[in-house]
């Protein structure tokens, strides 16, 4: 059994350009969501994807978009970047349709640095 | 809407000495409430996780907590921590019937000293 995989591991971009991170989910987990996680806070919900559908979005700008593919894994695209979007993105999988019981199992992150 | 306040945003504690971090929540509907623990440069891994059934709930590396109704708290224990407890941990809730969306407290850093 494969654990949640994201990539890249480091990135560093430049304020108004756009970004695409990547995520692979754990075998047999249908379910992908994503979270920003800034220094010293909490991870904050960004949205969710259940069977390739957004299944739930969070407080975050529709510059923040995403996908998930026939696979399972997902992308989480982030445009205009601002100083701001510098955080640790997280990706967790987990097996959708629980009601909220189920375990989420989460990727080490991608550290993003906008100057 | 639910929200998750964790009381301390640091704790020092002494190795082989008990620790409690402390949890609340607000919320309009039930909710199912988790521990996760994040160690540095890494992502977050399940302590233990409340569902239904007995409010006393053991997860791993000997960790505990106690879910109580009426005081919206589901406060974590470790009778004797490690060096290698060292970590930050998060309190999070799910509502109960919705979608595996988490909300987060926002963190709890337990430093264990020699």
């Amino acid at each position: 059994e494969t654990g949640v995989t994201q990539s890249p591991t480091h990135l560093i971009k430049t304020r108004g350009q756009q970004v695409t991170l990547r995520c692979s989910s754990q075998s047999g987990h249908n379910t992908v969501s994503w979270y920003q996680q800034a220094l010293g806070q909490g991870p904050q919900f960004i949205f969710q994807y259940y069977r390739e559908e957004e299944n739930g979005r969070g407080n975050f700008p529709p510059r923040f978009s995403g996908l998930q593919f026939p696979n399972y894994s997902s992308e989480l695209n982030v445009n205009a970047l601002e100083l701001d979007d510098s955080a640790l993105y997280l990706c967790a999988s987990s097996l959708g349709g629980t009601g909220g019981a189920t375990e989420a199992f989460f990727g080490q992150g991608t550290r993003l640095t906008v100057v | 809407a639910q929200s998750v306040t964790q009381l301390d945003s640091q704790v020092p504690v002494f190795e082989e000495a008990p620790v409690e971090l402390r949890c609340n929540y607000s919320s309009s509907v039930s909710v199912y409430l988790f521990w996760y623990v994040q160690y540095p440069n890494q992502g977050l891994q399940l302590l233990l996780k409340y569902l239904s059934g007995s409010t006393l709930v053991k997860g791993i590396n000997g960790f505990e907590a106690e879910f109580n109704k009426s005081q919206t708290s589901f406060h974590l224990r470790k009778p004797s921590v490690h060096i290698s407890d060292t970590a930050e941990y998060f309190c999070a809730v799910s509502a109960q019937g919705g979608s595996e969306k988490l909300v987060f407290g926002k963190g709890t850093k337990l430093t264990v000293n020699p």
